[in-house]
């Protein structure tokens, strides 16, 4: 079946420090790959997605492509804000058996430090 | 344009009662999947629904269920509550079900099972 592996967490950072958060996936076709954020207390919010090999997803700053040769879809950002501090979740959606399934990885909590 | 809304936002059931929880999707989003996310388990896929119809199942126990109206509105029910359903349950739609459609979530139900 389908499965995400995400670096373990938690991450913690410096303000203005570069970010990478590893995801790599497998999945017997041809899936999109999602990175949703959650604060705390709240649900997931969409920050960017890629439905097909070596497209780049982007928002915010964030920055993610679609790596079909090395299965990846890591997550990275040049400089980070204490704001960004929150869990990040990357996903995969197929449509294999019928229906939209988010597969999630096990999130990864960033802390940024002044 | 409103976003996915869920209520109630907080529900404390006993062991053994039953609980049925709403979710309200982005208007004009037609597919409405429903997550469960636990500290030890993630998040994990409930079911999804399309034109009524349920087009996708998880691996949760017949106790789950849910149903979806011709406004695309949607509740999911837990029958016979046991400790560990207590979880986040979190709604989420998306324009249609095709895998290339991100799914946009809501603010989630906070479940306690005492």
């Amino acid at each position: 079946g389908n499965s995400v592996t995400q670096m373990e967490g938690p991450v913690t950072l410096s303000e203005e420090a570069f970010l990478t958060i590893n995801c790599t996936y497998t999945a017997t076709g041809y899936p999109s790959l999602f990175w949703y954020v959650q604060y705390p207390g709240e649900g997931l919010q969409l920050l960017l997605k890629a439905t097909k090999a070596d497209d780049k997803g982007s928002n915010k700053g964030f920055e993610a492509t679609y790596r079909k040769e090395t299965t990846s879809f890591h997550l990275e950002k040049g400089s980070v804000q204490v704001s960004d501090s929150a869990v990040y979740f990357c996903a995969l959606s197929d449509f294999t058996g019928g229906g939209n399934k988010l597969t999630f990885g096990t999130g990864t909590q960033l802390k940024v430090e002044l | 344009k409103a976003g996915v809304t869920q209520t109630p936002r907080y529900l404390i059931k006993t062991r053994g009662q039953q609980v049925t929880l709403s979710c309200s999707p982005i208007s004009g989003h037609r597919s409405v999947s429903w997550y469960q996310q636990t500290p030890g388990q993630g998040l994990q896929f409930l079911f999804e629904y399309f034109s009524e119809t349920q087009r996708n199942k998880g691996n949760f126990p017949g106790r789950f269920s849910g149903r979806q109206f011709s406004n695309s509105r949607s509740e999911m029910n837990v029958s016979t509550l046991e400790l560990g359903d207590s979880a986040l349950y979190l709604c989420a739609s998306s324009l249609d079900p095709g895998q290339k459609y991100e799914q946009y979530f809501g603010p989630g139900t906070r479940l306690t099972v005492t």
